[in-house]
């Protein structure tokens, strides 16, 4: 069976702050694809960094970069030097190694940004 | 700009009604999502489809829940009939499904009100 799981339920840091948003997952696939995706207050759900499990390179995009731990069964993301705009619920989701399978989602990280 | 579109935004019904759902995935995508997003339990899948052939659709109430896929341009979620714990936010979602897995394009989702 497949799982995600955000321990971190929620998190406030001030802007400026470094954050890291925790993400462990299990699955038996050898094969499998992890994804972020972000949903501010509007609702809406934000697709952010899809990664191969084949693929350990970290990845970063501006101020944020994620850390692929094959090792530990993590995906954790960080965000540098927070904004107010970050404020969101992260959600870390996990998907199989058949074409078009469905992303399994994790319970979701509510982050709060203050100025 | 692409984008998956649900209608209604917002609906809110009385217990007993039938309420319809209905996407329409971006264009050229061959598998779609519907998931539930409740405060409790997160974001569940419901359903989804590959080239408009159900493949999952364990997560769905089977007595009171049909999804279907008229064509490739519209996905309907029915809920017949309805009951005040069916309230939550429901998202369709849609990818192109492929050897190598994609990201999933979410809607905006129709927020639903069982009174």
């Amino acid at each position: 069976a497949q799982k995600v799981t955000q321990a971190q339920t929620e998190i406030s840091v001030v802007e400026k702050e470094d954050v890291t948003l925790d993400c462990v997952y299990e699955t038996r696939d050898t094969t499998y694809y992890l994804f972020w995706y972000k949903q501010p207050p509007s609702g809406e759900l934000v697709f952010l960094i899809r990664r191969n499990s084949f693929d350990e390179q970290n990845e970063i995009s501006g101020r944020y970069s994620w850390n692929f731990q094959k090792s530990t069964s993590s995906f954790n993301f960080t965000i540098t030097a927070s904004q107010v705009v970050d404020s969101a619920v992260y959600f870390c989701a996990l998907s199989g190694n058949q074409a078009g399978t469905a992303l399994i989602f994790g319970k979701g990280t509510t982050l709060s940004v203050s100025s | 700009d692409a984008r998956v579109t649900q209608t209604p935004r917002h609906k809110v019904t009385e217990m007993g009604q039938e309420v319809t759902m209905r996407c329409q995935p971006i264009l050229g995508h061959n598998t779609v999502f519907w998931y539930r997003q409740t405060m409790m339990q997160g974001l569940e899948l419901l359903a989804y489809f590959r080239n408009r052939a159900p493949l999952d659709d364990s997560g769905m109430p089977k007595d009171r829940f049909s999804a279907e896929m008229p064509d490739a341009t519209l996905a309907t979620l029915k809920i017949q009939p309805s009951e005040p714990r069916d309230s939550a936010v429901y998202f369709c979602a849609s990818g192109l499904s492929s050897a190598l897995n994609t990201e999933a394009f979410f809607g905006q989702g129709t927020r639903l009100t069982v009174v």
